[in-house]
Protein backbone atom coordinates (compact mmCIF):
# COMPACT_ATOMS: atom_id res chain seq x y z
CA UNK A 1 0.00 0.00 0.00
CA UNK A 2 1.39 3.74 -0.67
CA UNK A 3 2.63 5.64 2.31
CA UNK A 4 0.39 8.89 1.29
CA UNK A 5 -3.00 8.52 -0.76
CA UNK A 6 -4.64 11.15 -2.26
CA UNK A 7 -8.47 11.56 -2.96
CA UNK A 8 -9.77 11.82 -5.29
CA UNK A 9 -7.16 11.24 -8.83
CA UNK A 10 -9.22 13.15 -10.86
CA UNK A 11 -11.69 15.57 -10.27
CA UNK A 12 -13.46 18.16 -12.78
CA UNK A 13 -15.74 20.42 -11.32
CA UNK A 14 -17.60 23.97 -12.18
CA UNK A 15 -16.58 27.14 -11.18
CA UNK A 16 -17.78 28.09 -8.03
CA UNK A 17 -18.16 24.98 -6.59
CA UNK A 18 -16.57 23.63 -3.20
CA UNK A 19 -13.78 21.10 -3.35
CA UNK A 20 -11.98 19.06 -1.07
CA UNK A 21 -8.72 16.95 -1.45
CA UNK A 22 -8.45 14.74 1.14
CA UNK A 23 -4.39 13.44 2.11
CA UNK A 24 -3.73 10.07 4.39
CA UNK A 25 -0.30 8.82 5.29
CA UNK A 26 0.66 5.73 6.89
CA UNK A 27 4.41 7.01 7.48
CA UNK A 28 3.79 8.58 11.11
CA UNK A 29 5.35 12.25 9.52
CA UNK A 30 4.11 14.95 11.63
CA UNK A 31 5.03 17.22 9.08
CA UNK A 32 1.94 17.20 6.09
CA UNK A 33 1.91 19.84 3.21
CA UNK A 34 0.29 20.75 0.31
CA UNK A 35 1.46 21.66 -3.12
CA UNK A 36 0.05 22.85 -6.54
CA UNK A 37 2.30 22.00 -9.61
CA UNK A 38 1.47 23.83 -12.88
CA UNK A 39 3.18 22.96 -16.46
CA UNK A 40 5.90 25.78 -16.50
CA UNK A 41 5.88 27.02 -12.86
CA UNK A 42 6.73 24.00 -10.97
CA UNK A 43 5.41 23.22 -7.40
CA UNK A 44 4.51 25.82 -5.40
CA UNK A 45 3.65 25.48 -1.39
CA UNK A 46 0.24 26.26 -0.62
CA UNK A 47 0.03 25.19 3.26
CA UNK A 48 1.95 23.28 5.63
CA UNK A 49 1.43 21.69 9.34
CA UNK A 50 4.36 20.81 11.12
CA UNK A 51 1.79 19.02 13.92
CA UNK A 52 -1.84 18.52 14.16
CA UNK A 53 -2.29 22.25 16.31
CA UNK A 54 0.17 23.85 13.89
CA UNK A 55 -1.11 25.05 10.41
CA UNK A 56 1.29 28.17 8.06
CA UNK A 57 -0.01 29.76 4.93
CA UNK A 58 2.31 29.03 1.68
CA UNK A 59 3.12 31.34 -1.01
CA UNK A 60 -0.35 30.50 -2.63
CA UNK A 61 -2.43 30.16 -0.11
CA UNK A 62 -5.07 32.84 -1.37
CA UNK A 63 -8.64 30.67 -2.13
CA UNK A 64 -7.34 27.87 -0.05
CA UNK A 65 -8.15 26.50 3.23
CA UNK A 66 -7.32 23.09 4.98
CA UNK A 67 -8.00 21.15 7.93
CA UNK A 68 -5.09 18.94 9.49
CA UNK A 69 -8.03 16.24 11.16
CA UNK A 70 -5.34 13.76 12.65
CA UNK A 71 -1.52 13.46 12.38
CA UNK A 72 -2.07 10.97 9.33
CA UNK A 73 -5.22 13.20 7.45
CA UNK A 74 -4.63 17.07 5.86
CA UNK A 75 -7.28 18.08 3.79
CA UNK A 76 -7.52 20.99 1.16
CA UNK A 77 -10.08 23.06 0.45
CA UNK A 78 -11.26 24.91 -2.24
CA UNK A 79 -14.18 27.23 -1.46
CA UNK A 80 -15.11 28.82 -4.51
CA UNK A 81 -13.57 26.99 -7.08
CA UNK A 82 -12.19 29.19 -10.36
CA UNK A 83 -10.26 28.01 -13.32
CA UNK A 84 -7.20 28.99 -12.52
CA UNK A 85 -6.75 27.18 -9.63
CA UNK A 86 -6.60 24.09 -12.50
CA UNK A 87 -3.52 22.54 -11.58
CA UNK A 88 -2.35 18.76 -10.63
CA UNK A 89 -2.18 18.91 -6.52
CA UNK A 90 0.52 17.16 -4.68
CA UNK A 91 0.66 15.94 -0.96
CA UNK A 92 3.57 15.22 0.74
CA UNK A 93 4.97 14.60 4.14
CA UNK A 94 8.02 14.62 5.76
CA UNK A 95 9.48 13.67 9.34
CA UNK A 96 11.58 16.41 11.43
CA UNK A 97 15.17 16.28 10.70
CA UNK A 98 18.06 18.81 11.88
CA UNK A 99 19.52 19.75 8.53
CA UNK A 100 16.91 19.51 6.54
CA UNK A 101 13.52 16.96 5.93
CA UNK A 102 13.29 14.68 3.15
CA UNK A 103 9.55 15.06 1.62
CA UNK A 104 7.98 12.03 0.28
CA UNK A 105 5.09 13.09 -1.91
CA UNK A 106 1.73 11.35 -2.74
CA UNK A 107 0.38 10.18 -6.04
CA UNK A 108 -1.30 13.49 -7.06
CA UNK A 109 -4.92 14.83 -7.40
CA UNK A 110 -5.50 16.60 -11.08
CA UNK A 111 -8.14 18.95 -11.09
CA UNK A 112 -9.97 20.93 -13.40
CA UNK A 113 -11.97 23.88 -12.90
CA UNK A 114 -14.32 24.88 -15.62
CA UNK B 1 16.25 36.54 -3.21
CA UNK B 2 16.82 32.81 -3.33
CA UNK B 3 16.42 30.89 -6.90
CA UNK B 4 16.74 27.64 -8.34
CA UNK B 5 17.53 27.06 -12.15
CA UNK B 6 17.26 23.91 -13.55
CA UNK B 7 18.74 23.78 -17.62
CA UNK B 8 18.70 22.01 -19.96
CA UNK B 9 14.65 22.17 -19.38
CA UNK B 10 14.46 19.20 -22.07
CA UNK B 11 16.97 16.64 -22.49
CA UNK B 12 16.93 13.90 -25.75
CA UNK B 13 19.28 11.35 -25.37
CA UNK B 14 19.70 7.90 -27.04
CA UNK B 15 20.19 4.85 -25.43
CA UNK B 16 24.34 4.60 -23.89
CA UNK B 17 24.33 8.15 -24.50
CA UNK B 18 25.21 9.57 -20.77
CA UNK B 19 25.13 13.42 -19.66
CA UNK B 20 24.77 15.86 -16.91
CA UNK B 21 21.22 18.02 -15.76
CA UNK B 22 22.13 21.08 -14.05
CA UNK B 23 20.98 22.56 -11.21
CA UNK B 24 22.30 26.05 -10.39
CA UNK B 25 21.04 27.73 -6.90
CA UNK B 26 21.70 31.37 -5.12
CA UNK B 27 20.24 29.98 -1.42
CA UNK B 28 21.73 31.77 1.21
CA UNK B 29 22.34 29.49 3.96
CA UNK B 30 21.56 26.49 1.90
CA UNK B 31 20.67 23.12 4.31
CA UNK B 32 20.25 20.98 1.67
CA UNK B 33 20.08 20.04 -2.27
CA UNK B 34 17.64 17.57 -3.49
CA UNK B 35 16.47 15.77 -6.55
CA UNK B 36 13.51 14.13 -7.19
CA UNK B 37 12.82 11.80 -10.46
CA UNK B 38 8.69 12.60 -11.50
CA UNK B 39 7.22 10.26 -13.80
CA UNK B 40 3.98 11.59 -15.79
CA UNK B 41 0.59 11.57 -13.56
CA UNK B 42 2.79 10.76 -10.47
CA UNK B 43 4.35 12.65 -8.13
CA UNK B 44 8.03 13.65 -7.39
CA UNK B 45 10.20 10.43 -5.98
CA UNK B 46 12.84 11.01 -3.76
CA UNK B 47 16.17 10.32 -5.03
CA UNK B 48 19.28 12.09 -3.23
CA UNK B 49 19.99 14.68 -0.80
CA UNK B 50 23.33 16.54 -0.88
CA UNK B 51 24.63 19.02 2.13
CA UNK B 52 27.82 20.47 1.33
CA UNK B 53 30.28 20.58 -1.58
CA UNK B 54 31.93 18.33 -2.70
CA UNK B 55 29.79 15.87 -1.72
CA UNK B 56 28.47 13.48 -4.30
CA UNK B 57 25.45 10.15 -3.75
CA UNK B 58 24.80 7.56 -6.13
CA UNK B 59 22.16 5.29 -7.29
CA UNK B 60 22.53 3.21 -9.91
CA UNK B 61 23.04 4.96 -13.36
CA UNK B 62 22.77 8.11 -11.77
CA UNK B 63 25.38 10.36 -9.40
CA UNK B 64 24.50 13.65 -7.87
CA UNK B 65 27.06 16.09 -6.87
CA UNK B 66 27.18 19.53 -5.69
CA UNK B 67 29.55 22.51 -5.46
CA UNK B 68 28.98 25.85 -3.56
CA UNK B 69 27.27 27.18 -6.77
CA UNK B 70 25.46 23.78 -9.00
CA UNK B 71 24.84 20.80 -8.14
CA UNK B 72 25.12 18.28 -11.55
CA UNK B 73 22.76 14.71 -12.02
CA UNK B 74 24.97 12.84 -14.64
CA UNK B 75 23.42 10.12 -15.76
CA UNK B 76 25.40 6.89 -17.07
CA UNK B 77 24.45 4.84 -20.09
CA UNK B 78 20.51 5.52 -19.89
CA UNK B 79 18.34 3.45 -20.40
CA UNK B 80 14.78 4.22 -21.37
CA UNK B 81 13.23 3.75 -18.15
CA UNK B 82 15.17 6.53 -17.27
CA UNK B 83 13.08 8.82 -19.30
CA UNK B 84 11.19 11.14 -16.22
CA UNK B 85 11.25 15.26 -15.59
CA UNK B 86 14.15 15.31 -12.41
CA UNK B 87 13.36 17.68 -10.20
CA UNK B 88 16.12 20.29 -7.88
CA UNK B 89 15.24 21.69 -4.52
CA UNK B 90 17.08 23.79 -2.09
CA UNK B 91 16.03 23.99 1.18
CA UNK B 92 16.52 27.49 2.45
CA UNK B 93 18.16 29.18 6.34
CA UNK B 94 14.48 29.43 7.23
CA UNK B 95 13.66 26.06 6.03
CA UNK B 96 11.99 26.98 3.34
CA UNK B 97 11.68 25.07 -0.18
CA UNK B 98 12.75 26.78 -3.01
CA UNK B 99 11.92 24.66 -6.57
CA UNK B 100 13.49 24.36 -9.61
CA UNK B 101 11.02 23.88 -12.86
CA UNK B 102 12.31 20.81 -14.09
CA UNK B 103 14.33 18.78 -16.79
CA UNK B 104 12.24 16.72 -19.05
CA UNK B 105 14.67 13.68 -19.80
CA UNK B 106 13.86 11.70 -22.82
CA UNK B 107 15.98 8.64 -23.84
CA UNK B 108 15.27 6.59 -27.02
CA UNK B 109 16.25 2.41 -27.30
Amino acid sequence: DADVTQTPRNRITKTGKRIMLECSQTKGHDRMYWYRQDPGLGLRLIYYSFDVKDINKGEISDGYSVSRQAQAKFSLSLESAIPNQTALYFCATSDFGDFGDTQYFGPGTRLTVL
Amino acid sequence: EDQVTQSPEALRLQEGESSSLNCSYTVSGLRGLFWYRQDPGKGPEFLFTLYSAGEEKEKERLKATLTKKESFLHITAPKPEDSATYLCFGRGSQGNLIFGKGTKLSVKP
